[in-house]
């Protein structure tokens, strides 16, 4: 059974950081990786989708990186913002799925004017 | 991508009672999901909807208590039945376009149950 874990639970830095926020999963063989945002009490926001092959993904100031072979994602963000503040989730296919998603718990994220 | 609504957006229902969520599409999709999300929690998978079929359920989640309908391509309800206070969460619903894997959520309906 696919389990995905996150660390830190949570984080706080102060505005113009750089920081990384990771994602471990239990079951290697994953089709793709999945970072969303969630801000309080909305919906999720899809932020980069890895897919298998590749290694990594950016957009803007996000760089998600993949290392199937160790379970390992790992997502940069550059310079950060009080608009960051929200939590980030990963999510993976449910094993032997590749759509049926499975979700980590989530780093909460708090960026200081 | 792709834009999805749902209704309502929360509600407030009292114990014994059902509500039925709608989630729209604003094009059609093959693969469209239920998730809940607890208070605290991260989400949990409840079912696929499947169109014109029943409901691919996940283990813990049953039919006589989550049963979904899935019209068309763009629409899908989701029912919670015979609510109790641990009912009490974000239902989400999503979809895949199925071009690239990457799934799209909705804006969620917050439930509380009293």
């Amino acid at each position: 059974k696919q389990e995905v874990t996150q660390i830190p639970a949570a984080l706080s830095v102060p505005e113009g950081e750089n920081l990384v926020l990771n994602c471990s999963f239990t079951d290697s063989a994953i089709y793709n990786l999945q970072w969303f945002r969630q801000d309080p009490g909305k919906g999720l926001t899809s932020l980069l989708l890895i897919q298998s092959s590749q290694r990594e993904q950016t957009s803007g100031r996000l760089n998600a990186s993949l290392d199937k072979s160790s379970g390992r994602s790992t997502l940069y963000i550059a310079a950060s913002q009080p608009g960051d503040s929200a939590t980030y989730l990963c999510a993976v296919p449910v094993s032997g799925s590749a759509r049926q998603l499975t979700f980590g718990s989530g780093t909460q994220l708090t960026v200081l004017p | 991508s792709a834009v999805i609504s749902q209704k309502p957006s929360r509600d407030i229902c009292q114990r014994g009672t059902s509500l039925t969520i709608q989630c729209q599409v604003d094009s059609q999709v093959t693969m469209m999901f239920w998730y809940r999300q607890q208070p605290g929690q991260s989400l949990t998978l409840i079912a696929t909807a499947n169109q014109g079929s029943e409901a691919t359920y996940e283990s813990g989640f049953v039919i006589d208590k989550f049963p979904i309908s899935r019209p068309n391509l763009t629409f899908s309800t989701l029912t919670v039945s015979n609510m109790s206070p641990e009912d009490s969460s974000i239902y989400l619903c999503s979809v895949d376009p199925g071009v690239s894997y990457e799934q799209y959520f909705g804006p969620g309906t917050r439930l509380t149950v009293t």
